[in-house]
């Protein structure tokens, strides 16, 4: 059973940056990053590999979205920078059970984001 | 991008009922990468199927999923009260590029 408890939402000005935080408790092989906007659908962001440190990040995104870990608390980190109105969403942190199992079996409660102009 | 399309929009049923889901890509997708969830309002998704058709832990046997190819389905045998939500399917293609359909929303008749 994992466990993955996120920080609470975040209001920003557009061309801020924000950090949010994804504490695992139990062990997953992979920790992924997924966002939702208002009334929408998903949208993949990228993924860390809490134990190796090792990343990738979907094309949209890269240059500025960062993951990082912990490994002493078990947190990931992800930093998206140069906010715009349209990254108002709520963003989770989930978890991939094994090497290219390529699903996501447990969710965090999802953190708000909420970007204005 | 693989580009996954989920009919219908909505679904109107009744509880008892048979629910038929469909999730649709633009190009043949590896089977094992194909999942699908449940999301209710104000919650996480909830992961039901993945690798197309198995069952994940606790998920109750009138769900089942089943397709190949581009084509992929998610039945719910006879709906309970609690089964009604948003459902998208999931998938994982080239250029480590994970995509979600944009989801069918069923709801009570």
């Amino acid at each position: 059973q994992v466990q993955l408890m996120q920080s609470g939402a975040e209001v920003k000005k557009a061309g801020a940056s924000v950090r949010l935080s994804c504490k695992i408790f139990g062990s997953t092989f992979n920790l992924h990053w997924v966002r939702q906007a208002p009334g929408q659908g998903f949208e993949w962001l990228g993924i860390i590999n809490p134990s190796g440190g090792g990343t990738i990040y979907a094309q949209k995104f890269q240059g500025r979205f960062t993951l990082t870990r912990d490994t002493s608390t078990s947190t990931v980190y992800m930093e998206l920078s140069s906010l715009r109105p349209e990254d108002t969403a709520k963003y989770y942190c989930t978890s991939e059970p094994a090497h290219e199992s390529w699903y996501f079996d447990y969710w965090g409660q999802g953190t708000l984001v909420t970007v204005s102009s | 991008e693989i580009v996954l399309t989920q009919s219908p929009g909505t679904l109107s049923l009744s509880p008892g009922e048979r629910a038929t889901l469909s999730c649709r890509a633009s190009q043949t997708v590896t089977t094992r990468s194909v999942a699908w969830y449940q999301q209710k309002p104000g919650q996480a998704p909830r992961l039901l199927i993945y690798a197309a058709s198995r069952r994940a832990t606790g998920i109750p046997d009138r769900f089942s999923g089943s397709g190949s190819g581009t084509d992929f389905t998610l039945t719910i045998s006879r709906l309970e009260p609690e089964d009604f939500a948003v459902y998208y399917c999931q998938q994982f293609g080239m250029s480590s590029k994970y995509t979600f359909g944009q989801g069918t929303k069923l709801e009570i008749k």
